[in-house]
């Protein structure tokens, strides 16, 4: 299983502002995706991170307000812009081998943003 | 399109007793499913899978599962729970027919164990 490391793992930012979160993993990977997991919800798929292209975003989430990077392999962010309370959530950054569909994802600590 | 169903919001066992967390699916062919707990303030981690073959699987922590696909269900079960197994449990399905690795999880299930 892959190692993923996520920072900050939390953090209380004002309105208005904007917060990258970074994705970084011990082996490199075909797929890694981006959900967020809302206070008392279920996990909610945000985008697929394409390495060298642009993510691909689910249904209700647009590139200007979650951009993404993914520069190689092994390291994505995600960007919350323009945050309100509304996006206070955990982040989390889950990685799936080849993207074969018998395989599971793994995923990091996450990152709590409480947005004031 | 795919779906999963988490029909208890929670569920309350005694230390040693059997518990079952239930799961129900729908997609248009024969499912992956997946089961993942996540420990308070933690990520998720994965439990066990079912993707073809033996209809009960066996998973992490003495944990398993049965696919009965007539009931479209994926419960999990443990024989003897502990309390160290109270946590936030959530059952995944991903529809082999679709064009990406997306897995579409469930409300999630709270479960407490009491001593």
């Amino acid at each position: 299983s892959a190692v993923i490391s996520q920072k900050p793992s939390r953090d209380i930012c004002q309105r208005g502002t904007s917060l990258t979160i970074q994705c970084q993993v011990d082996s490199q990977v075909t797929m890694m995706f981006w959900y967020r997991q809302q206070p008392g919800q279920s996990l909610t798929l945000i985008a697929t991170a394409n390495q060298g292209s642009e993510a691909t975003y689910e249904s209700g989430f647009v590139i200007d307000k979650f951009p993404i990077s993914r520069p190689n392999l092994t390291f994505s962010t995600l960007t919350v812009s323009n945050m309100s309370p509304e996006d206070s959530s955990i982040y989390l950054c889950s990685v799936g081998g080849t993207g074969g569909g018998g395989e599971e994802l793994f995923f990091g600590e996450g990152s709590r943003l409480t947005v004031l | 399109a795919q779906s999963v169903a988490q029909p208890e919001d929670q569920v309350n066992v005694a230390e040693g007793n059997p518990l079952t967390v239930k799961c129900t699916y729908s997609v248009s062919g024969n499912p992956y499913l997946f089961w993942y707990v996540q420990y308070p303030n933690r990520g998720l981690q994965f439990l066990l899978k079912y993707i073809t073959g033996d209809n009960l699987v066996k998973g992490s922590y003495g944990f398993e599962a049965e696919f009965n696909k007539s009931q479209t269900s994926f419960h999990l079960k443990k024989p003897s729970a502990l309390v160290s197994d109270s946590a936030l449990y959530f059952c995944a399905v991903r529809d082999p027919n679709g064009a990406t690795n997306k897995l579409i999880f469930g409300t999630g299930t709270l479960l407490a164990v009491q001593p």
